[in-house]
């Protein structure tokens, strides 16, 4: 199965929102809840910041909030801050249990 | 504190065997679902393999291109996950974590730091 498909990157400037999507199949996206969304900043480990399509962890700033419609994902970042600057991939299970990857989204604060 | 830690990776030739170890520590390892994800060098995060609890009979899941190849397992008893790799190829060259799963969903909240593994002539 071929990972999910993420835009290279995504630009804002400060306070501004922006959305990064997330398209699958009806096999994968399509086919459950089972949504998440990870943040990478430079030389660290991924950081879970959205579960189950729309459940965000305990330590999550709100700005952050996940949504799905049909077999895409989006993760919406509200007031954008510079410590939002990071990679952000999304993933998902499958209809065959495997579990998919996006190929990561770089986002630049402006 | 809950801790996720690799050991056991490094440098090796293709073909070759390794083992990776996590170890954990500040939870009940036995209720949880472990994953290993691996990142190639300046690369995307890539699922390699999953075993879930014992509630779940360990059932277990790995991704085509290392299926047949790589084998998890897990001792709860001493809060300890493995992944045996076997065949090793250059592209599995990648930093490889081991990860936890909150409520079987995906929910991969608690990542070790990796562990590198370079297969390389």
């Amino acid at each position: 199965q071929s990972a999910l498909t993420q835009p290279a990157s995504v630009s804002g400037s400060l306070g501004q929102a922006i959305t990064i999507s997330c398209t699958g199949s009806s096999s994968d996206i399509g086919a459950n809840h089972f949504v998440s969304w990870f943040q990478q900043r430079p030389g660290s480990v991924p950081r879970l910041i959205i579960y189950e399509v729309n459940v965000r962890p305990s330590g999550v700033p709100d700005r952050f909030s996940g949504s799905k419609s049909g077999n895409t994902a989006s993760l919406t970042v509200s007031g954008l801050q510079a410590e939002d600057e990071a990679d952000y991939y999304c993933s998902s299970y499958t209809r065959f249990s495997n579990i998919l990857f996006g190929g990561g989204t770089k986002v630049t604060v402006l | 504190d809950v801790h996720l830690a690799e050991s056991g990776g490094g440098f090796i030739q293709p073909g070759r065997s390794l083992r990776l170890s996590c170890t954990s520590s500040g939870f009940n390892f036995g209720d949880f679902a472990i994953l290993w994800i691996r990142q190639a060098p300046g690369k995307g995060l890539e699922w390699v393999s999953y075993i879930r609890s014992e509630t779940y009979q360990k059932f277990t899941n790995y991704a085509a291109s290392v299926r047949g190849r790589f084998t998890i397992s897990r001792d709860d008893s001493k809060g300890v996950a493995y992944l045996q790799m076997d065949s090793l190829k250059t592209e599995d060259t990648a930093v490889y974590y081991c990860v936890r799963d909150l409520t079987r969903g995906l929910a991969l909240d608690v990542w070790g730091q990796g562990t590198m593994v370079t297969v390389s002539s």
